[in-house]
């Protein structure tokens, strides 16, 4: 069965460091998403991205946050500068007949 | 999206059916019904989802009441890896999906 991959695993990084989550979705889906997750908290919807642009995003996701899809596989998180507050766990996610959801990330700001 | 409401918590014994019910009553006639579940450590993963008629898949059953307000996600026979947390989600368009803090299902041996 077909699934997200998402690498590295664990991402450690220090305050101010630019960091970037890579995900691989199912190859024939259209839609992308990126969720986060701080320990022992909700999931929450961060932005999603179809048709090479993103289509809807939350207030979580400033600035600091981008989206690319810079081939026809990978679908890449970028936060250009890290704060302790972005500590989480962050899953990629894609659509075809529902959403599928990568095993995560975690990210750890030191 | 319309807010679901879910028990925090619930336990079954093992090899025996599980109901967990959600509410949601502000539910627009567009919404779908979304149960998605999070093992420990782990993604969240799809479960079943339907608009007004009752669902059956190979992992669980939907069954969504007439005026649409609640639904239940049944378990026919729960094991110890269904142990995770439920999340009941309503989306329209099937894209961003708002996270409550779901059901922690315990499950017994």
């Amino acid at each position: 069965e077909p699934e997200v991959t998402q690498t590295p695993s664990h991402q450690v990084t220090q305050m101010g460091q630019e960091v970037i989550l890579r995900c691989v979705p199912i190859s024939n889906h259209l839609y992308f998403y990126w969720y986060r997750q701080i320990l022992g908290q909700k999931v929450e919807f961060l932005v999603s991205f179809y048709n090479n642009e993103i289509s809807e995003k939350s207030e979580i996701f400033d600035d600091q946050f981008s989206v690319e899809r810079p081939d026809g596989s990978n679908f890449t998180l970028k936060i250009r500068s890290t704060k302790l507050e972005d500590s989480a766990m962050y899953f990629c996610a894609c659509r075809g007949y529902e959403q599928y959801f990568g095993p995560g990330t975690r990210l750890t700001v030191t | 999206d319309a807010k679901t409401t879910q028990p925090n918590s619930m336990e079954s014994n093992e090899e025996e059916p599980v109901h967990l019910p959600c509410n949601h009553s502000t539910i627009s006639g567009t919404d779908y019904i979304h149960w998605y579940r999070q093992l420990p450590s782990q993604g969240p993963e799809y479960v079943i989802h339907g608009l007004t008629s009752n669902v059956n898949n190979r992992m669980a059953s939907l069954a969504i009441a007439e005026d649409r307000k609640s639904s239940t996600l049944i378990l026919h026979r729960a094991t110890l890896r269904d142990a995770a947390v439920y999340y009941c989600i309503l989306s329209h368009t099937g894209n961003q999906f708002y996270f409550g803090t779901g059901t922690s299902l315990t499950v017994i041996p």
